[in-house]
């Protein structure tokens, strides 16, 4: 049983559409990062979320932390090819101990 | 941030063979993470690797399999024992900062033929 649900898992999308990615669990964590990853190449972290309620936004990606804790979405619009790759989404429950990782988002954004 | 150096970044082994991975980081960092990736899988935790001690291994995961060393703080070693076609993976070193997120070497890639 995974602690940390993704959805979807594979999204093919044209460019310039808006897309919306979750992640769930029944856990309460101390903080959610997202990562991207492209083929070759390890995690690249995007955002870490530490409070109920949150949103951060990194240009064209907004991240949102539930408020009890345990759900994130991330949100990108007007997606662009160079935004193809694996969404990862990781949970802690302690900080600066290791993360849980959820299954992934596999974004194919064609031009 | 962090940035950490993996080596080797692929390499094809026979089977029954040893393979031993690398990992530099470019400051002090109290634990270290090893992290397997499955082809199309996300990332499974193998064990944390702290400085002075051993490594604490995630169920289904053995030392004598994966022994790891870590003999300061800012190296570390997995070793992929005996290996089979099944232990075909990535296989990612990682470290946290505060609550910045982990970050990851750019993985090795293991084929075992």
């Amino acid at each position: 049983t995974q602690l940390l649900e993704q959805s979807p898992q594979f999204l093919s999308i044209q460019e310039g559409e808006n897309l919306t990615v979750y992640c769930n669990s029944s856990s309460v964590f101390s903080s959610l990062q997202w990562y991207r990853q492209e083929p070759g190449e390890g995690p690249v972290l995007l955002v870490t979320v530490v409070t109920g309620g949150e949103v951060k936004k990194l240009k064209r990606l907004t991240f949102q932390f539930g408020d009890a804790r345990k759900d994130s979405s991330l949100h990108i619009t007007a997606a662009q090819p160079g935004d193809t790759g694996l969404y990862l989404c990781a949970g802690a429950w302690n900080y600066g101990q290791n993360f849980v990782f959820g299954p992934g988002t596999r974004l194919s954004v064609l031009p | 941030s962090a940035v950490i150096s993996q080596k080797p970044s692929r390499d094809i082994c026979q089977r029954g063979t040893s393979l031993t991975i690398q990992c530099q980081v470019d400051s002090q960092v109290t634990m270290m993470f090893w992290y397997r990736q499955q082809p199309g899988q996300s990332l499974t935790l193998i064990a944390t690797a702290n400085q002075g001690s051993e490594a604490t291994y995630e169920s289904g995961f053995v030392i004598d399999k994966f022994p790891i060393s870590r003999p300061n703080l800012t190296f570390s070693t997995l070793t992929v024992s005996n290996m089979s076609p099944e232990d075909s993976s990535i296989y990612l070193c990682s470290v946290v900062l505060g609550q910045g997120g982990a970050f990851f070497g750019q993985g090795t890639r293991l084929t075992v033929v």
